[in-house]
This record gives structure tokens, sequence and C-alpha cells, in this order.
């Protein structure tokens, strides 16, 4: 049971350049997030999936889209990679529609030049 | 509009003293608030939380104390050891808000306990 895993650990990309984070979770969680965290701002809520099939915009969705593949994974993409999009990335489940008792990946560390 | 407020920013305390952090909310619909821990290089981790139809909440050397008409809540951390020093998240969520719409965190403490 390895939780909620996320790919890659560490990216660089060059303003312009466009990449997907990749994130997976085990635990059969009908919901996902995904969070951007930024020095002393806390964790901002990009995009969610309450489940498989939906999603909607959070607090920062400008410049990301995403997909829920399926049940276990949902992706983050940035089209047009900004320097304002240098930041640790973080994906997280939950097992209720209510968005409680979240449970965080490790992260993706990102840098755009 | 900041709606969690968390402070201080960070916090020196003594091996074995109390730590606390304190959070503030302003959204009357939140009925859900936990605590989140967080390590260097690693993601935040649920440490506790607590609803709104109690006002304490204890597991282990970690307290929420919860005060709902000044829409106030803290963390309270006794005999605090160095394997504590971390950051620590206060978020808030309105779990009946129609849908999982996350949650919404404070800007986080940095802990330090000095041995």
């Amino acid at each position: 049971n390895a939780g909620v895993t996320q790919t890659p650990k560490f990216q660089v990309l060059k303003t312009g350049q466009s990449m997907t984070l990749q994130c997976a979770q085990d635990m059969n969680h009908n919901s996902m997030y995904w969070y951007r965290q930024d020095p002393g701002m806390g964790l901002r809520l990009i995009y969610y999936s309450a489940s498989e099939g939906t999603t909607d915009k959070g607090e920062v969705p400008n410049g990301y889209n995403v997909s829920r593949l399926n049940k276990r994974e949902f992706s983050l993409r940035l089209e047009s990679a900004a320097p304002s999009q240098t930041s640790v990335y973080f994906c997280a489940s939950s097992p209720s529609l209510s968005g409680l008792a979240q449970y965080f990946g490790p992260g993706t560390r990102l840098t755009v030049l | 509009q900041q709606q969690v407020k968390q402070s201080p920013q960070s916090l020196i305390v003594q091996k074995g003293g109390i730590s606390i952090i304190n959070c503030a909310y302003e959204n009357t619909a939140f009925d859900y608030f936990p605590w989140y821990q967080q390590f260097p290089g690693k993601g935040p981790a649920l440490l506790i939380a607590i609803r709104p139809d109690v006002s304490e909440k204890k597991e282990g050397r970690f307290t929420i104390s919860f005060n709902k008409s000044a829409k106030q809540f803290s963390l309270h951390i006794m005999d605090s050891q160095p394997g504590d020093s971390a950051t620590y998240f206060c978020a808030a969520s309105s779990g009946t808000g129609g849908g999982a719409d996350g949650l919404t965190f404070g800007k986080g403490t940095h802990l330090i306990i000095q041995p």
C-alpha cells in the first residue's frame, strides 16, 4: 500500500514548455486534489475532483488543467509554464466526498526558468 | 481574503515545554478543523482534527482546543520533543458545502524544539 504517489519528484522547465504532473492513489479514495505550496503562503488548492469523471476549479486554477483519468489517477498539466508557477506541487486524496481527512503525496518540486 | 489566519509564523520552544499555535477563521460554514504536520521534503500529514461540536480533543501529547464563539482553535503540544520540530498547518473545511471543495490552509508555523 503506497498511499499517494507523485511523479516526477523534481523538474526544471523553461518558460513556455509544457509538462504533466502525475498522481496516483491506491486507497480507493473518491476525491483527489492538487495543491501548490509557496513559501509563506501555505497550501492553495488548484483543482479538485470529487469523483471519477468530475473536476472543479480551486483557489488558483489559472495556467493549469487537470484530468481524472480513472479513480486512481489525477494529473495536472501546465500547458505553457511561467516562472510564477515555480512551486512545490502536492497531490492529495480523500475517502469522502466532503473532502475530509486528506492524505498527501510526497510532492513535486518544479522550477520554471 | 485570507480565511484562516495562523500565528505565530515561527516558534522556538525548549524541550519538555508546551508549544501553542493559534488559528482564527472567518467562514462560519467551516465545520472541520484539522492540523497537519510537515517535515522538510515531505508532504503534509494529518495530525489531529476536530469538529465544532466539541471544545477539545486530545490524542497523546497533541490537543486541539476549539472556541466556536470566538472562531478560534489552537494546537497544544505537551512535553515538546526535538522530533516535533516541523512546520504545522491549521486548516478548515466546509464539508457540507455540496462537494469535495478541499481544505483552506493557514500559512504555517515553523516550530523548533531546542534540546
